[in-house]
C-alpha cells in the first residue's frame, strides 16, 4: 500500500520568505509526527498530532513554526520568515494510535534557505 | 528525560565480518528502545524494537539487539555484514511518559562496509 508521502521533496527559498511543507500520512493512521534532521542538531521531534489536535508542540523551535492537520489526514508545517538555520530535512511520520505501534516515515522535504 | 548515546559516529567493517553498533540509554523507568536505519536518500526504516518482552530482539535483515538493563545498553549486532548494510543507524528511545510515542534519537552511526 501507499506509504507516507511528503511534498515538495526539495525546496529552496530566500531568507525571510514563508514556506509550507505537506505530509500525507498512511490512510487510517490517526497519529502524525513531524521531525527535523539537521547537521547541527541531529534528528529532533517537532510536533505530534492525534487526529486534528496537537497535544504536544514542545519541539517547535520558535513561534515562526506552526502546523495544522485537517480531516485527520493531511498535515502542513509552515515556517514563517525563514532563517538560514531552518535549513534541514523535515520528516513526517504516521502510526496507528498507541504506544506499541511503529512510526512509518516519509522520505522528507529538504529545505534550503539562502 | 530520556536520552540515548551512540558511542561511535562511524564504524567500518569488511563484508562478511560481524557488525557491532553501540548504544547506551538513560531512562528513569522501563524504556521502549528502537533501532532505525536510513539509507542514502531514503526514509527511516524500523529495524527492530524492544518493549519489555524478550531482552534479545530480532529484527529485519539479520540484525538483532540485546537489552541489558544492568549496563543500560542496547547494542545492535549482525553476524555477517553485507554491502547493502552500509547506511546510517539510529538508536532511539521512546519517551512514553508523555502518553504518546515521542521518539528521542541518538546522533547516529554511519556503517561503512568494504568489499
Amino acid at each position: 500500500g501507499a506509504g507516507v508521502s511528503q511534498s515538495p521533496s526539495n525546496k529552496v527559498t530566500e531568507k525571510g520568505k514563508d514556506v509550507e511543507l505537506r505530509c500525507d500520512p498512511i490512510s487510517g493512521h490517526t497519529a502524525l509526527y513531524w521531525y527535523r534532521q539537521s547537521l547541527g542538531q541531529g534528528l529532533e521531534f517537532l510536533i505530534y498530532f492525534q487526529g486534528n489536535s496537537a497535544p504536544d508542540k514542545s519541539g517547535l523551535p520558535s513561534d515562526r513554526f506552526s502546523a495544522e492537520r485537517t480531516g485527520g489526514s493531511v498535515s502542513t508545517l509552515t515556517i514563517q520568515r525563514t532563517q538560514q538555520e531552518d535549513s534541514a530535512v523535515y520528516l513526517c511520520a504516521s502510526s496507528p494510535q498507541g504506544l506499541v505501534y511503529e512510526q512509518y516515515f516519509g522520505p522528507g522535504t529538504r529545505l534550503t534557505v539562502t | 528525560a530520556q536520552s540515548v548515546t551512540q558511542l561511535d559516529s562511524h564504524v567500518s567493517v569488511s563484508e562478511g565480518t560481524p557488525v557491532l553498533l553501540r548504544c547506551n540509554y538513560s531512562s528513569s523507568y522501563s524504556p521502549s528502545l528502537f533501532w532505525y536505519v536510513q539509507h542514502p536518500n531514503k526514509g527511516l526504516q524500523l529495524l527492530l524494537k524492544y518493549t519489555s518482552a524478550a531482552t534479545l530482539v530480532k529484527g529485519i535483515n539479520g540484525f538483532e539487539a540485546e537489552f541489558k538493563k544492568s549496563e543500560t545498553s542496547f547494542h545492535l549486532t549482525k553476524p555477517s555484514a553485507h554491502m547493502s548494510d552500509a547506511a546510517e543507524y539510529f538508536c532511539v528511545v521512546s519517551d512514553g511518559n508523555t502518553g504518546f510515542q515521542k521518539l528521542v534519537f541518538g546522533t547516529g552511526t554511519r556503517l561503512l562496509v568494504s568489499p
